[in-house]
Protein backbone atom coordinates (compact mmCIF):
# COMPACT_ATOMS: atom_id res chain seq x y z
CA UNK A 1 0.00 0.00 0.00
CA UNK A 2 1.01 3.38 -1.00
CA UNK A 3 1.88 5.73 1.87
CA UNK A 4 -0.40 9.26 1.70
CA UNK A 5 1.73 12.49 1.27
CA UNK A 6 -0.26 15.97 1.26
CA UNK A 7 -0.51 18.31 0.51
CA UNK A 8 -0.70 17.38 -3.53
CA UNK A 9 0.89 20.65 -4.59
CA UNK A 10 2.42 23.81 -2.90
CA UNK A 11 3.52 27.16 -3.99
CA UNK A 12 5.83 29.64 -2.19
CA UNK A 13 8.08 32.31 -2.24
CA UNK A 14 11.71 32.26 -1.70
CA UNK A 15 12.20 32.91 1.87
CA UNK A 16 9.06 31.34 2.82
CA UNK A 17 8.28 27.38 5.07
CA UNK A 18 6.94 24.38 3.92
CA UNK A 19 5.50 21.16 5.76
CA UNK A 20 5.01 18.30 3.41
CA UNK A 21 3.54 15.03 5.67
CA UNK A 22 3.33 11.55 4.95
CA UNK A 23 1.38 8.59 6.69
CA UNK A 24 1.14 4.63 5.74
CA UNK A 25 -1.30 2.12 7.35
CA UNK A 26 1.35 -0.51 8.10
CA UNK A 27 4.53 -0.50 10.77
CA UNK A 28 7.52 1.03 9.23
CA UNK A 29 11.33 0.25 9.56
CA UNK A 30 11.88 3.55 7.65
CA UNK A 31 10.66 6.52 6.03
CA UNK A 32 12.94 7.59 3.19
CA UNK A 33 12.51 11.34 0.91
CA UNK A 34 13.33 12.25 -2.18
CA UNK A 35 13.07 15.12 -4.56
CA UNK A 36 13.00 15.21 -8.40
CA UNK A 37 13.28 17.67 -10.51
CA UNK A 38 11.15 17.51 -14.14
CA UNK A 39 12.56 15.31 -16.26
CA UNK A 40 15.40 13.71 -13.89
CA UNK A 41 15.47 11.18 -12.18
CA UNK A 42 14.18 10.99 -7.85
CA UNK A 43 17.29 12.04 -5.91
CA UNK A 44 17.90 10.93 -2.06
CA UNK A 45 17.71 13.72 0.66
CA UNK A 46 16.91 11.62 3.68
CA UNK A 47 16.57 8.77 5.72
CA UNK A 48 14.65 8.44 8.55
CA UNK A 49 14.81 5.19 10.84
CA UNK A 50 13.02 3.42 13.93
CA UNK A 51 14.57 4.64 17.11
CA UNK A 52 15.40 8.00 15.65
CA UNK A 53 18.91 7.76 13.63
CA UNK A 54 18.43 10.35 10.84
CA UNK A 55 20.37 9.92 7.72
CA UNK A 56 21.18 12.38 5.07
CA UNK A 57 22.84 14.93 3.31
CA UNK A 58 21.03 18.08 3.20
CA UNK A 59 20.01 21.08 4.80
CA UNK A 60 16.65 20.12 5.30
CA UNK A 61 14.82 18.72 8.35
CA UNK A 62 12.28 15.86 8.60
CA UNK A 63 10.75 14.30 11.99
CA UNK A 64 9.64 10.39 11.87
CA UNK A 65 6.31 9.69 14.22
CA UNK A 66 6.62 5.53 15.03
CA UNK A 67 3.53 5.29 16.95
CA UNK A 68 1.44 7.30 14.50
CA UNK A 69 3.49 6.26 11.02
CA UNK A 70 3.73 9.52 10.12
CA UNK A 71 6.31 11.82 8.67
CA UNK A 72 6.88 15.61 7.69
CA UNK A 73 9.86 17.25 5.48
CA UNK A 74 10.66 20.53 6.70
CA UNK A 75 11.75 22.99 4.34
CA UNK A 76 13.05 26.12 5.81
CA UNK A 77 13.77 29.17 4.27
CA UNK A 78 13.16 27.36 0.60
CA UNK A 79 15.23 28.69 -2.01
CA UNK A 80 14.30 28.61 -6.12
CA UNK A 81 16.43 25.27 -5.87
CA UNK A 82 14.03 23.54 -3.46
CA UNK A 83 11.44 23.01 -6.32
CA UNK A 84 10.14 19.72 -7.67
CA UNK A 85 8.55 17.39 -6.31
CA UNK A 86 9.05 15.34 -3.29
CA UNK A 87 8.25 11.73 -2.60
CA UNK A 88 8.17 9.92 0.81
CA UNK A 89 9.11 6.10 1.13
CA UNK A 90 8.46 3.75 3.73
CA UNK A 91 10.07 0.78 4.29
CA UNK A 92 8.11 -2.14 6.38
CA UNK A 93 9.03 -5.69 7.47
CA UNK A 94 9.63 -7.04 4.46
CA UNK A 95 12.34 -4.48 3.15
CA UNK A 96 10.16 -3.35 0.36
CA UNK A 97 10.56 0.70 -0.77
CA UNK A 98 7.07 1.86 -1.18
CA UNK A 99 6.65 5.30 -2.35
CA UNK A 100 3.96 8.03 -1.85
CA UNK A 101 2.16 9.65 -5.13
CA UNK A 102 4.10 12.67 -4.58
CA UNK A 103 3.91 16.47 -3.59
CA UNK A 104 4.49 19.42 -6.09
CA UNK A 105 6.89 22.11 -4.75
CA UNK A 106 7.11 25.67 -6.76
CA UNK A 107 9.54 28.35 -5.19
CA UNK A 108 8.68 31.62 -6.30
CA UNK A 109 11.26 34.58 -6.64
CA UNK B 1 31.76 7.47 -10.96
CA UNK B 2 28.99 5.71 -8.78
CA UNK B 3 25.77 5.27 -11.42
CA UNK B 4 23.18 3.45 -12.42
CA UNK B 5 22.53 2.77 -15.73
CA UNK B 6 19.82 2.24 -17.59
CA UNK B 7 19.29 1.45 -21.56
CA UNK B 8 18.06 2.25 -23.75
CA UNK B 9 16.87 5.89 -22.34
CA UNK B 10 14.03 6.16 -24.81
CA UNK B 11 12.32 2.92 -26.21
CA UNK B 12 9.11 3.13 -28.79
CA UNK B 13 7.95 -0.46 -29.67
CA UNK B 14 4.88 -1.97 -31.12
CA UNK B 15 2.34 -4.56 -28.74
CA UNK B 16 3.14 -7.94 -28.28
CA UNK B 17 6.89 -7.04 -29.11
CA UNK B 18 9.46 -8.33 -26.47
CA UNK B 19 11.90 -6.42 -24.99
CA UNK B 20 14.51 -5.60 -22.32
CA UNK B 21 15.76 -2.42 -20.13
CA UNK B 22 18.92 -3.41 -18.80
CA UNK B 23 20.07 -1.79 -15.58
CA UNK B 24 23.89 -2.15 -14.05
CA UNK B 25 25.05 -0.95 -11.25
CA UNK B 26 29.20 -0.23 -10.36
CA UNK B 27 28.53 0.07 -6.24
CA UNK B 28 28.39 -3.17 -5.53
CA UNK B 29 24.50 -2.83 -3.64
CA UNK B 30 22.75 -5.47 -2.70
CA UNK B 31 19.41 -4.28 -3.27
CA UNK B 32 18.07 -3.38 -6.65
CA UNK B 33 14.44 -2.47 -7.98
CA UNK B 34 12.33 -1.08 -10.36
CA UNK B 35 9.56 1.09 -10.67
CA UNK B 36 7.02 2.83 -13.06
CA UNK B 37 6.00 6.41 -12.73
CA UNK B 38 3.14 7.34 -14.52
CA UNK B 39 1.01 10.75 -13.76
CA UNK B 40 -0.61 11.46 -10.48
CA UNK B 41 0.30 7.82 -9.46
CA UNK B 42 4.38 8.58 -8.12
CA UNK B 43 6.68 5.59 -8.16
CA UNK B 44 5.26 2.39 -7.98
CA UNK B 45 7.26 -0.82 -7.63
CA UNK B 46 7.37 -3.43 -10.34
CA UNK B 47 9.94 -6.17 -8.59
CA UNK B 48 12.57 -5.94 -6.39
CA UNK B 49 15.73 -8.02 -5.27
CA UNK B 50 17.59 -8.30 -1.97
CA UNK B 51 20.73 -10.55 -3.11
CA UNK B 52 21.33 -12.52 -6.17
CA UNK B 53 18.90 -14.80 -7.76
CA UNK B 54 16.94 -13.03 -4.66
CA UNK B 55 13.41 -11.69 -6.10
CA UNK B 56 9.98 -10.84 -5.24
CA UNK B 57 7.04 -8.74 -6.63
CA UNK B 58 6.42 -5.05 -6.08
CA UNK B 59 2.68 -3.53 -6.20
CA UNK B 60 2.23 -3.61 -10.27
CA UNK B 61 4.49 -6.83 -11.14
CA UNK B 62 2.14 -8.38 -14.10
CA UNK B 63 3.15 -8.24 -17.41
CA UNK B 64 6.83 -7.94 -16.00
CA UNK B 65 9.79 -10.28 -15.84
CA UNK B 66 12.97 -9.40 -13.75
CA UNK B 67 16.13 -11.75 -13.30
CA UNK B 68 19.34 -11.39 -10.82
CA UNK B 69 22.38 -13.71 -12.31
CA UNK B 70 24.90 -11.30 -11.28
CA UNK B 71 24.99 -8.33 -8.44
CA UNK B 72 25.35 -5.70 -10.82
CA UNK B 73 22.80 -6.40 -13.08
CA UNK B 74 19.00 -6.23 -13.16
CA UNK B 75 17.37 -6.32 -16.41
CA UNK B 76 13.17 -6.14 -16.67
CA UNK B 77 11.78 -8.18 -19.44
CA UNK B 78 8.43 -7.55 -21.10
CA UNK B 79 7.44 -10.72 -22.65
CA UNK B 80 4.38 -8.98 -24.30
CA UNK B 81 4.66 -5.02 -24.37
CA UNK B 82 0.96 -3.52 -24.08
CA UNK B 83 -0.05 -0.06 -24.42
CA UNK B 84 -0.74 0.10 -20.67
CA UNK B 85 2.81 -0.22 -20.13
CA UNK B 86 4.09 2.93 -21.62
CA UNK B 87 5.39 4.67 -18.87
CA UNK B 88 8.89 5.86 -17.43
CA UNK B 89 10.38 3.68 -16.03
CA UNK B 90 13.68 4.09 -13.08
CA UNK B 91 15.86 1.24 -11.77
CA UNK B 92 16.92 1.63 -8.68
CA UNK B 93 19.54 0.36 -6.23
CA UNK B 94 21.37 0.23 -2.27
CA UNK B 95 23.47 -0.86 -0.44
CA UNK B 96 20.79 -2.61 2.09
CA UNK B 97 17.94 -1.86 4.07
CA UNK B 98 17.62 1.51 5.31
CA UNK B 99 20.17 3.12 3.32
CA UNK B 100 19.02 5.58 0.36
CA UNK B 101 18.43 4.19 -3.07
CA UNK B 102 20.59 5.61 -6.22
CA UNK B 103 17.97 6.15 -9.25
CA UNK B 104 18.96 5.64 -12.92
CA UNK B 105 18.46 8.22 -15.32
CA UNK B 106 14.74 6.63 -16.71
CA UNK B 107 13.48 4.80 -19.85
CA UNK B 108 10.66 6.49 -21.34
CA UNK B 109 8.83 3.59 -23.00
CA UNK B 110 5.96 3.78 -25.56
CA UNK B 111 3.83 0.79 -26.77
CA UNK B 112 1.57 1.57 -29.80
Amino acid sequence: QQPVQSPQAVILREGEDAVINCSSSKALYSVHWYRQKHGEAPVFLMILLKGGEQKGHEKISASFNEKKQQSSLYLTASQLSYSGTYFCGTEGSARQLTFGSGTQLTVLP
Amino acid sequence: EAQVTQNPRYLITVTGKKLTVTCSQNMNHEYMSWYRQDPGLGLRQIYYSMNVEVTDKGDVPEGYKVSRKEKRNFPLILESPSPNQTSLYFCASSTRANYGYTFGSGTRLTVV
